[in-house]
């Protein structure tokens, strides 16, 4: 059971918007600390994708987007595409546990 | 450009260790710290712990400790994670990533960027 809690899965056909939610407590996000948002395609190491909340690395494309509110962030996707199909990471720091990572979301283009 | 290149294979009994290298390459090693995590088959991300490649101070998940210890060799800009007293349940890839921040209390600004490629340990008897 994942501190940051993300649902299992989420899909879209292409060319939609999708979100991904990533929820936690007042120990990690709602006590100000960034999330930081990871893709990882099938049989493939992750690679960021967000950092800080809402910045992107050089080379992501910027269909890819994050926010942050409260005790959540949010990971948006538009204009999605095949090539998106992947699972999809939040991570945060906990006050009680350090680094952690949320359960995971499996991204299904239809 | 950056790059972290991790060991190979490993297939273990129950009750050995696993050492686990991971090179760094294209920025300056001591200027940042390196983290492990794991993926068990099927599952999802674990944070297994970080190193300060700038000073040797760790931070490890309180799952783990006793059982694992990382290290770093700045000579050859290669980080080390080893892990005793393996179970069948340490079965996973254990990825290296270079983390954004070199000093224990920056870690709540702490992210990984790049990743190695992993290392499947096999524990099996």
């Amino acid at each position: 059971q994942s501190v940051l809690t993300q649902p299992p899965s989420v899909s879209g056909a292409p060319g939609q918007r999708v979100t991904i939610s990533c929820t936690g407590s007042s120990s990690n996000i709602g006590a100000g600390y960034d999330v930081h948002w990871y893709q990882q395609l099938p049989g493939t190491a992750p690679k960021l994708l967000i950092y800080g909340n809402s910045n992107r690395p050089s080379g992501v494309p910027d269909r890819f987007s994050g926010s942050k509110s409260g005790t959540s962030a949010s990971l948006a996707i538009t204009g999605l595409q095949a090539e998106d199909e992947a699972d999809y990471y939040c991570q945060s720091y906990d006050s009680s546990l350090r680094l952690v990572f949320g359960g995971g979301t499996k991204l299904t283009v239809l | 450009q950056v790059q972290l290149v991790q060991s190979g294979a490993e297939v273990k009994k129950p009750g050995a260790s696993v050492k686990v290298s991971c090179k760094a390459s294209g920025y300056t090693f001591t200027s940042y710290g390196i983290s492990w995590v794991r993926q068990a088959p099927g599952q999802g991300l674990e944070w297994m712990g970080w190193i300060s490649a700038y000073n040797g101070n760790t931070n490890y998940a309180q799952k783990l400790q006793g059982r694992v210890t990382m290290t770093t060799d700045t000579s050859t800009s290669t980080a080390y994670m080893e892990l005793r007293s393996l179970r069948s349940d340490d079965t996973a890839v254990y990825y290296c990533a270079r983390a954004r921040v070199a000093l224990e209390q920056q870690l709540g600004l702490c992210w990984f960027d790049p990743w190695g490629q992993g290392t499947l340990v096999t524990v099996s008897s």
